[in-house]
């Protein structure tokens, strides 16, 4: 089946500094790529959605210098969290879609991220 | 109010019950409905999908969908404790954006 790729499962890094977190399709073409945010017990929050070759769409009141979205590809999509405060520390997911609602909703398995 | 409600739990029941997971939505658009399970530290993993209202059964999981109540279900029979995990309903009215509900944390005892 299809399957996401997403790396780093675990990262900490210090206030101030930037993350980078990559997605990649490994056996079908994303076209498009979701950015979800989630916090601890709570539901899947959309950040942005992301085409290949083109600007990410996003989401109402997610700040776009913030967190940069590049999907250069149709099997690389990234998010970087620049200037990363302890706020932002959440579990971020990417999901990959081909175009089809149902088939195309493949996860990646998520990374936690942690400012201090 | 939520686009989409779901009961966050936590919901434990002994191995073998049936279990019965329910999402409630605000947005009569919505078309295409889905159940994501979720391992802890993991991404979500599709379940079972339906288009509209109805009924679809896969092995032990039967998703319902009643729109005119504006109502999901996901039921697990003869639940194992595998199954022990966050159950998350979605939708969306046709584009690829999916609106998710609040997850129900699940445990199945042995």
């Amino acid at each position: 089946g299809a399957v996401v790729s997403q790396h780093p499962s675990r990262v900490i890094c210090k206030s101030g500094t930037s993350v980078k977190i990559e997605c990649r399709s490994l056996d079908f073409q994303a076209t498009t790529m979701f950015w979800y945010r989630q916090f601890p017990k709570q539901s899947l929050m959309l950040m942005a959605t992301s085409n290949e070759g083109s600007k990410a769409t996003y989401e109402q009141g997610v700040e776009k210098d913030k967190f940069l979205i590049n999907h250069a590809s149709l099997t690389l999509s990234t998010l970087t969290v620049t200037s990363a405060h302890p706020e932002d520390s959440s579990f971020y997911i990417c999901s990959g879609g081909t175009g089809d609602i149902f088939r195309g909703y493949t996860f990646g398995s998520g990374t936690r991220l942690t400012v201090v | 109010q939520k686009e989409v409600e779901q009961d966050p739990g936590p919901l434990s029941v002994p191995e073998g019950a049936i279990v019965s997971l329910n999402c409630t939505y605000s947005n009569s658009a919505f078309q295409y409905f889905m159940w994501y399970r979720q391992y802890s530290r993991k991404g979500p993993e599709l379940l079972m999908y339906t288009y509209s209202s109805g009924n679809k059964e896969d092995g032990r999981f039967t998703a319902q969908v009643d729109k005119s109540s504006k109502y999901i279900s996901l039921f697990i029979r003869d639940s194992q404790p595998s199954d022990s995990a966050t159950y998350l309903c979605a939708m969306s009215w046709g584009a690829q954006k999916l609106v998710f509900g609040q997850g129900t944390r699940l445990t199945i005892n042995p």
